[in-house]
């Protein structure tokens, strides 16, 4: 077990929703990260935040947000959904610093968009 | 920009055979590289990592080793098990300040017969 965990574990919705989904880092991980992994793909880098704020992004539209608050919990949220969202979403927790840091994966959230 | 590329699978193999999978990258400069392992329903664990030209990384019995000549990272182990049934990724960070925002391969299922 990685310490991280995530919640819920599935949760399906209809178009254009919006959905938000939880993640609790390991203890003392000031960094977070959200990778969207379709299925039968390799996850992708959704964006990263630290210190409360989005200090990284990857290919993904605006309507992907995030937070994080202080006790290093953080949500991703993702407005008016589109079928192509169905995936595992994954948040890893580590601590800021050096190049070979670990970081530690939570099991993910499938979303399903109907 | 940084991009991993990984044997397509799934690989298909008896208890006991000898496991390869390639993985390649572009990346600049000599980022650490890592591999995952994704066992059926769960998140991501990190399986090994090396964080330099030449280092050889391992664990529970397998081993990669960060060729930068080659610009690769291939996975070996020498005897598998019905265990070592999974997804495995390759991945490559970019690095900033708070952390690494990991690129993933396309990920590779092992299937080990008994």
């Amino acid at each position: 077990e990685t310490g991280v965990t995530q919640s819920p574990t599935h949760l399906i919705k209809t178009r254009g929703q919006q959905v938000t989904l939880r993640c609790s880092s390991q203890s003392g991980h000031n960094t977070v990260s959200w990778y969207q992994q379709a299925l039968g793909q390799g996850p992708q880098f959704i964006f990263q935040y630290y210190r409360e704020e989005e200090n990284g992004r990857g290919n993904f539209p605006p309507r992907f947000s995030g937070l994080q608050f202080p006790n290093y919990s953080s949500e991703l949220n993702v407005n008016a959904l589109e079928l192509d969202d169905s995936a595992l979403y994954l948040c890893a927790s580590q601590l800021s610093g050096g190049r070979g840091d670990t970081q530690y994966f939570g099991p993910g959230t499938r979303l399903t968009v109907l | 920009g940084n991009s991993v590329t990984q044997m397509e699978g799934p690989v298909t193999l008896s208890e006991e055979a000898f496991l390869t999978i390639n993985c390649t990258y572009t990346a600049t400069g000599y980022p650490s590289l890592f591999w995952y392992v994704q066992y059926p329903g769960e998140g991501l664990q990190l399986l090994l990592k090396a964080t330099k030209a030449d280092d050889k990384g391992s664990n529970k019995g397998f081993e990669a080793t960060y060729r930068k000549e080659t610009t690769s990272f291939h996975l070996e182990k020498g005897s598998v098990q019905v265990s070592d049934s999974a997804v495995y990724f390759c991945a490559l960070p970019r690095v900033n300040n708070a952390g690494n925002m990991l690129t993933f391969g396309g990920g590779t299922r092992l299937m080990v017969k008994p």
